[in-house]
């Protein structure tokens, strides 16, 4: 089974609206992380936001949010206010066993958003 | 404070060749691991590396091997390359320990192999 399931393979959005990149995620373990990385066409993955499997809040960063729903094991990623500049690759990642030290990152295969003017 | 440092940034080479990857973390930053981007297995773990130590390793064949040095830089190298080692292959750094911040892995811009 996938551990990271992505559905939309591609999403437009208009400018500074807002849009929501979904994310399930399939795991027995009870301590683990949720990620999300941006990778524009240049290549670098960049790191957008954190959840933990214990967190009570969801997470925040900026024009970012991420709609944590551990029942229905969903993570989805909210984009307020979208830019030109927001126009990349997204990528939904977990890490399990927050406890030990395996930091092995399961990715996603991806949604590409493209924001129009 | 400086990125994670990949070079190069794009490699040509042969079938049998073989290539060594470079990887200098975030400063103060002393796990790496690797990762290799292909359009058709997605994102995959290679290893991982703390205190000059492979941690744990991703499904891939005895060709592929790193290093960490004492300074926390690493390298991988992939032998007698195959056409299908054309990837980028991404290198990430973060924190040891326990909290939210030593959770996050933080990227380098890749290196891009074409296996010719």
């Amino acid at each position: 089974a996938q551990k990271i399931t992505q559905t939309q393979p591609g999403m437009f959005v208009q400018e500074k609206e807002a849009v929501t990149l979904d994310c399930t995620y399939d795991t027995s373990d009870p301590s683990y992380g949720l990620f999300w990385y941006k990778q524009p066409s240049s290549g670098e993955m960049i790191f957008l936001i954190y959840q933990g499997s214990y967190d009570q809040q969801n997470a925040t960063e900026g024009r970012y949010s991420l709609n944590f729903q551990k029942a229905r094991k969903s993570a989805n990623l909210v984009i307020s206010a979208s830019q030109l500049g927001d126009s990349a690759m997204y990528f939904c990642a977990m890490r399990e066993a927050l406890d030990t030290g395996r930091r092995a990152l399961t990715f996603g295969s991806g949604t590409r958003l493209q924001v129009q003017p | 404070k400086a990125g994670v440092t990949q070079t190069p940034r794009y490699l040509i080479k042969t079938r049998g060749q073989q290539v060594t990857l470079s990887c200098s973390p975030i400063s103060g930053h002393r796990s790496v691991s690797w990762y290799q981007q292909t359009p058709g297995q997605g994102l995959q773990f290679l290893f991982e590396y703390f205190s000059e130590t492979q941690r744990n390793k991703g499904n891939f064949p005895g060709r592929f091997s790193g290093r960490q040095f004492s300074n926390s830089r690493s390298e991988m190298n992939v032998s007698t390359l195959e056409l299908g080692d054309s990837a980028l292959y991404l290198c990430a750094s973060s924190l040891v320990g326990s909290g939210t911040a030593k959770n996050i892995q933080y990227f380098g811009a890749g290196t891009r192999l074409s296996v010719l």
